[in-house]
């Protein structure tokens, strides 16, 4: 099993609408969550982190944490071209007995004007 | 100059040469990582250093050599590389070690390495 798993997509929506990017992990024990933008022949940027329960908003951003369910998402309302991406869903992981930084696949994200 | 600064951009190379790559980071940070980027995978953590100190080699051929003199400089020696290294290689900063949850990480540019 995939220590992070994203749909790799890619997906397609229309501008204005909410897009959806889900993400799950397989360490129960991770208490902290992030997400990162990284645009076509750019390096990865960090737009959101999260560490509780529950939602987080930060503009048209908002990251869901369900702990139990060992899922996080992002949702991004009235997406703009310039959202077309792929985020990449980061989990701090223990692993041989400390902590690290293990990302998804990531989910490319199409805006259609 | 800000942020972290990976140099070249873009490099290919025989697999019977030596190359290096470098990153800078002007953010004051205490802890610097090399990654990998393939194609259809997720970002490969390959080295760690925390105060210039490796503090983790996560089973990486020997062909990939790093070096941090500093906690500012981190770079990255190659030679003898396979056709399957060529990759994104992006380098890393954090204000704390690996793991901290209130340090994420900042990614310099990466370096496109073509190995022919």
């Amino acid at each position: 099993q995939k220590e992070v798993e994203q749909n790799s997509g890619p997906l397609s929506v229309p501008e204005g609408a909410i897009a959806s990017l889900n993400c799950t992990y397989s360490d129960r024990g991770s208490q902290s969550f992030f997400w990162y933008r990284q645009y076509s022949g750019k390096s990865p940027e960090l737009i959101m982190s999260i560490y509780s329960n529950g939602d987080k908003e930060d503009g048209r951003f908002t990251a869901q944490l369900n702990k139990a369910s060992q899922y996080v998402s992002l949702l991004i309302r009235d997406s703009q071209p310039s959202d077309s991406a792929t985020y990449l869903c980061a989990v701090i992981v223990n692993s041989g007995g400390y902590q690290k930084v293990t990302f998804g696949t990531g989910t490319k994200l199409q805006v259609i004007p | 100059e800000t942020g972290v600064t990976q140099t070249p951009r873009h490099l290919v190379m025989g697999m019977t040469n030596k190359k290096s790559l470098k990153c800078e980071q002007h953010l004051g940070h205490n802890a610097m990582y090399w990654y990998k980027q393939s194609a259809k995978k997720p970002l490969e953590l390959m080295f760690v250093y925390n105060f210039k100190e490796q503090t983790e080699n996560n089973s990486v051929p020997s062909r990939f050599s790093p070096e941090c003199p500093n906690s500012s400089h981190l770079f990255l020696h190659l030679h003898t590389l396979q056709p399957e290294d060529s990759a994104l290689y992006l380098c890393a900063s954090s204000q704390d070690g690996a793991g901290s949850r209130n340090s994420p990480l900042h990614f310099g540019n990466g370096t496109r390495l073509t190995v022919t």
